[in-house]
């Protein structure tokens, strides 16, 4: 199976900040790899799929890129609706595993 | 509306079985594979398996293999994920998610808690 890592486990930032996730898968994933963004009480929601695409409806400051093995998401400019916690997923085979998540509060 | 309304809460005892649903709608149904995921409280998510709604083929996560199953109904575009021989470690929110481009999941249902407790 692969194994997804993701760093940091959590970070603390301000509005307006550029804050960078990144992800490592154990194999090659080529570009399937999605980055989800959870808040408390809710469901995940896809931000970035195939590495560096946005999903529609998605602003434009979250940035997905990356390949094989390293992939980073981006927020260019934290927005208070940003905090919240940033899953990376592989679905280049199965089972289709997550990273541990990376959470994102207030400094 | 393009949506995946699942069943709700569910209280199991250790040892029993769970089946719970997911209603599709706004979009064609036999079109997109359903995928399940959990996520047990304060935990990151695990992915169970999915289903084809068009052939009803399926695929499951290799820990899960001899316990889940996965069905669908095409007359009511809904989708079912049964797991037997709960135990507490099943403990966590259920979701179903639509798969997309990348085999993404671009469409989630609201998620269905199901607690087991003795």
């Amino acid at each position: 199976d692969i194994q997804m890592t993701q760093s940091p486990t959590s970070l603390s930032a301000s509005v307006g900040d550029r804050v960078t996730v990144t992800c490592r898968a154990s194999q090659n994933v080529h570009n399937y790899l999605n980055w989800y963004q959870q808040k408390p009480g809710e469901a995940p929601k896809l931000l970035i799929y195939g590495a560096s695409s946005l999903q529609g409806g998605v602003p434009s400051r979250f940035v997905g890129s990356g390949s094989g093995t390293d992939f980073t998401l981006t927020i260019t400019s934290l927005q208070p609706d940003d905090f919240a916690t940033y899953y990376c997923q592989q679905s280049y085979s199965t089972p289709q595993g997550f990273g541990p998540g990376t959470r994102v509060d207030v400094k | 509306q393009v949506q995946l309304v699942q069943s709700g809460a569910e209280m199991k005892r250790p040892g029993a079985s769970m089946k719970i649903s997911c209603k599709a709608s706004g979009y064609m149904f036999t079109g997109y594979y359903i995928q399940w995921v959990r996520q047990a409280p304060g935990h990151a998510l695990e992915w169970l398996g999915w289903i084809n709604p068009y052939s009803s083929s399926t695929v499951y996560g290799r820990e899960f293999q001899d316990r889940i199953t996965l069905s669908r109904d095409t007359s009511i575009n809904t989708v079912y994920l049964e797991l037997t021989g709960l135990t507490s470690d099943d403990t966590a929110f259920y979701y179903c998610t639509r798969r997309g481009l990348s085999a993404s999941m671009d469409l989630w249902g609201q998620g269905t808690l199901v607690t087991v407790s003795s």
